[in-house]
């Protein structure tokens, strides 16, 4: 079965910490891709990272880091110096053969001043 | 401005009252889904269509009707809501295979089904 878990549904953590959001993710397919989106409390949907399964290496955009590990079935990110801004929930999400896409329950992150 | 746009964004409506969610994209994207948001329960695919006149159910297609007629529509139907269909709909568009590709969604459309 294909599927995406976040375990972390809330997180806290003081500005300028780091935090580490987990998905963890199942499927049979060998050609599958991975996605991170961002929801800030406005509310849109904001599309942040794509990787495929075929390409382990890891991703860093400024502030932001994702560790894709095909082993543990894992696509953690990373938020290095956490600012409030970056409070939002975040979703892992995967698409597969077919097109169907699945997503995460989200991580619902606070940055606290 | 590239956008996908929704109506109507806010709609309270009674059981059994047909009523259509309106999707719209000017991307000229192939792959357009809908998602329903429900507290604890993330994102949740209803629909999704890889161009016109193909569409595909998602993980949660009971209740629900789509069609694609044109490439930019992607309309979503309830013929007859039920209050469990209460919830926060987006519509999401993107280019090519939905599969390979990141999804620009829409600002949502939240029913309430009384």
């Amino acid at each position: 079965a294909q599927k995406v878990t976040q375990a972390q549904t809330e997180i806290s953590v003081v500005e300028k910490e780091d935090v580490t959001l987990d998905c963890v993710y199942e499927t049979r397919d060998t050609t599958y891709y991975l996605f991170w989106y961002k929801q800030p409390p406005s509310g849109e949907l904001v599309f942040l990272i794509r990787r495929n399964s075929f390409d382990e290496q890891n991703e860093i955009s400024g502030r932001y880091s994702w560790n894709f590990q095909k082993s543990t079935s894992s696509f953690n990110f990373t938020i290095t110096a956490s600012q409030v801004v970056d409070s939002a929930v975040y979703f892992c999400a995967l698409s597969q053969q077919g097109d169907k896409i699945i997503f995460g329950k989200g991580t619902r992150l606070h940055i606290l001043p | 401005e590239a956008q996908v746009t929704q109506n109507p964004r806010y709609l309270i409506t009674v059981t059994g009252k047909k009523l259509t969610v309106t999707c719209s994209q000017n991307m000229n994207h192939e792959y357009m889904s809908w998602y329903r948001q429900d507290p604890g329960l993330g994102l949740r695919q209803i629909y999704y269509s890889m161009n016109v006149e193909v569409t595909d159910k998602g993980d949660v297609p009971e209740g629900y009707k789509v069609s694609r007629k044109e490439k930019r529509n992607f309309p979503l139907i309830l013929e007859s809501p039920s209050p469990n269909q209460t919830s926060l709909y987006f519509c999401a568009s993107s280019l090519g295979r939905g599969q390979l590709n990141e999804q620009f969604f829409g600002p949502g459309t939240r029913l309430t089904v009384l």
